[in-house]
This record gives structure tokens, sequence and C-alpha cells, in this order.
């Protein structure tokens, strides 16, 4: 089976870095991606991990060890606007036309 | 990223009628559709994937007579909810795939009344 863990909420200050952290045991594992999700609206694509180790993309960086079940995702220099939800999904198995299992995502509120 | 538009982004209706919600991958071909639903404050959950020109696969518990989805082209697919029940009501993304990475549709609310 598939099961992913995420923080339901989180809590920072406008200027600051957030960790979100996710770990997941899944049936196979060919990738892990994050992405930001807005009320209302469709989730955007903001990283994806296939190898262990550290992904910088501008402010956000998304780390992967495979061997510990465990990804975060680092929000840097946070915004009012980085205010989403953020959804860990982990791609269960190679070939194409594999199915997402996404968490139930971590609602970050940015104050200030 | 990628170009997804999905149509409508609302739409409102009365119990038993159907509704098609169109999705279309703009600048690029997707094999393979994924389609969504997403109650208030819950993650995604899938609810059948298509690829182009063959039936879809539904998720357990999803009826399949129920959401009828149509993928006839690389760029185009279609979920149809027929005879909709207020508890029908919720967001439908569409997700169609390239290569290694998903990209979502707008996304459609739809309200059953």
């Amino acid at each position: 089976g598939q099961n992913i863990d995420q923080p339901t909420e989180m809590t920072a200050t406008e200027g600051a870095i957030v960790q979100i952290n996710c770990t997941y045991q899944t049936s196979g594992f060919n990738g892990l991606f994050w992405y930001q999700q807005h009320a209302g609206e469709a989730p955007t694509f903001l990283s994806y991990n296939v190898l262990d180790g550290l992904e910088e993309k501008g402010r956000f960086s998304s780390f992967l060890s495979r061997s510990k079940g465990y990804s975060y995702l680092l929000l840097k220099e946070l915004q009012m606007k980085d205010s989403a939800s953020y959804l860990c999904a982990v791609s269960p198995r190679t070939g194409g036309g594999n199915k997402l299992t996404f968490g139930t995502g971590t609602q970050l509120k940015v104050e200030l | 990223g990628a170009v997804v538009s999905q149509h409508p982004s609302r739409v409102i209706c009365k119990s038993g009628t159907s509704v098609k919600i169109e999705c279309r991958s703009l600048d690029f071909q997707a094999t393979t559709m994924f389609w969504y639903r997403q109650f208030p404050k819950q993650s995604l959950m899938l609810m059948a994937t298509s690829n182009e020109g063959s039936k879809a696969t539904y998720e357990q518990g999803v009826e399949k007579d129920k959401f009828l989805i149509n993928h006839a082209s690389l760029t185009l697919s279609t979920l149809t909810v027929t005879s909709a029940h207020p508890e029908d009501s919720s967001f439908y993304i569409c997700s169609p795939r390239r290569v290694d990475t998903q990209y979502f549709g707008p996304g459609t609310r739809l309200t059953v009344l």
C-alpha cells in the first residue's frame, strides 16, 4: 500500500525559512514531487526528486533520502504569497502512466 | 511550465443532470491523463487514468458508468458526471502527464443543487 505523512499545518514569519517534511512508505519508488496549491486553485509543480540529495530552485529547495523514505521542502525568504497548501506526492513505479499518490498536504500560513 | 486548460471553471447544476468537463493540454501532447477529485480540506484523490485511444482505468470505488472519461486525442480529455447528485459536488482536476512530470489543469468547481 501507499502511505504518505506530512504535518497538517505550519506557521512561519515573513522573511524566515521553513522546512516542510514528508515521509513515505510505498510499494516501489520512482520519484517524489512537491506541489503548491492555493485555496480554490489547482496544484502547481514545484520540484521533482528521484535521486538522493538536495535540489535547489530559487527560494525553494527539495531534499530526498530514499533509504529513509524522507523528503523535505525548504522555503527561504518567506513571502505572504507563500501561504498555501504544500502537497508531497510519490510516483510509485517506473513506466509511463504511473499514478501519483498524494499526501494530505501541509497548510502553511505566513505571518507578518 | 506546461499550459493546461479546463472548462468550465465553475458549474452549478440541478440534481439528475449531466455535466461535461473538458481538459486540454495546450502546448504538449499527453499520452496519459489523470482525473482527480478534491473535497474541501482534503488531498487529491485519483479517480481514473486514461491513455489516448483506450478505455480509462478507474480507481476502486469510482463508478465508471457515472464518471465517463473520453481521451479522444493527445490534447483533449473529457470527464462527464452523469446524473449528478449533491454528493458529487467537488473540485475536479485533470492532470496530463508529460514525461516524468504531471501538470494540473486549473480545476472545475462543481456544485450540484
